[in-house]
């Protein structure tokens, strides 16, 4: 069955420290990769997304996330944390299937805390 | 306003009652994902619909579950007999999904669901 590994359950940072959280799955064929943030008693908002063309993916808050297509990786990274940083992170994939999209399926979420 | 609804926001019921939950998606978005969220966990699929018919049902989903889009447009989502295990935040979510113009899901937010 496909899946979404989140390996970090919860990363303790101090400001401007930098934050690199990973993201695995495993299907082997196309895929549309994204990034959720979820801050505290706020819905599900999207930070970045992939669909194709360049790996290196910019998102808002100044977050990036680069797809390596070779380790089916998909890692989100930012410079330079901020306080309002802190939330839950989820990484989810949908597969392509001959152009038509599948399932939305997410990780089990990696908790951000950043200390000011 | 992220443009998808959900009513009604808090559902409290007692254990072996029905409960139905609804959600209006993004108006030309054809696709429309059910999910549930525990506290610490990522969205846990239920069900999606492409238009009105239903794609895929998770296998974890009891048969207490049962979710409608009868004209491609909103969808219900209820909970036949109710158990404590249920609470949760069911969250619903749309999406663009056609051939090559696709979006991210947007996310609603949420309806908290608690079985006394």
């Amino acid at each position: 069955a496909q899946s979404v590994s989140q390996h970090n359950h919860h990363v303790i940072l101090s400001e401007a420290a930098s934050l690199e959280l990973g993201c695995n799955y495993s299907y082997g064929g196309t895929v549309n990769l994204f990034w959720y943030v979820q801050y505290p008693g706020q819905h599900l908002q999207l930070l970045l997304k992939y669909f194709s063309g360049d790996p290196l993916v910019k998102g808002i808050k100044g977050f990036e996330a680069e797809f390596i297509k070779s380790k089916f990786s998909f890692n989100l990274r930012k410079p330079s944390v901020q306080w309002s940083d802190t939330a839950e992170y989820f990484c989810a994939v949908i597969p392509n299937y001959g152009g038509s999209q599948g399932n939305l399926i997410f990780g089990k979420g990696t908790k951000l805390s950043v200390k000011p | 306003d992220t443009g998808v609804s959900q009513d009604p926001r808090h559902k409290i019921t007692k254990r072996g009652q029905n409960v139905t939950f609804r959600c209006d998606p993004i108006s030309e978005h054809n696709r429309l994902y059910w999910y549930r969220q525990t506290l610490g966990q990522g969205p846990e699929f239920l069900t999606y619909f492409q238009n009105e018919a239903q794609l895929e049902k998770s296998r974890l989903l009891s048969d207490r579950f049962s979710a409608e889009r009868p004209k491609g447009s909103f969808s219900t989502l209820e909970i036949q007999r109710t158990e404590q295990g249920d609470s949760a935040m069911y969250l619903c979510a749309s999406s663009l999904a056609f051939g090559n113009l696709n979006t991210e899901a947007f996310f609603g937010q949420g309806t908290r669901l608690t079985v006394v």
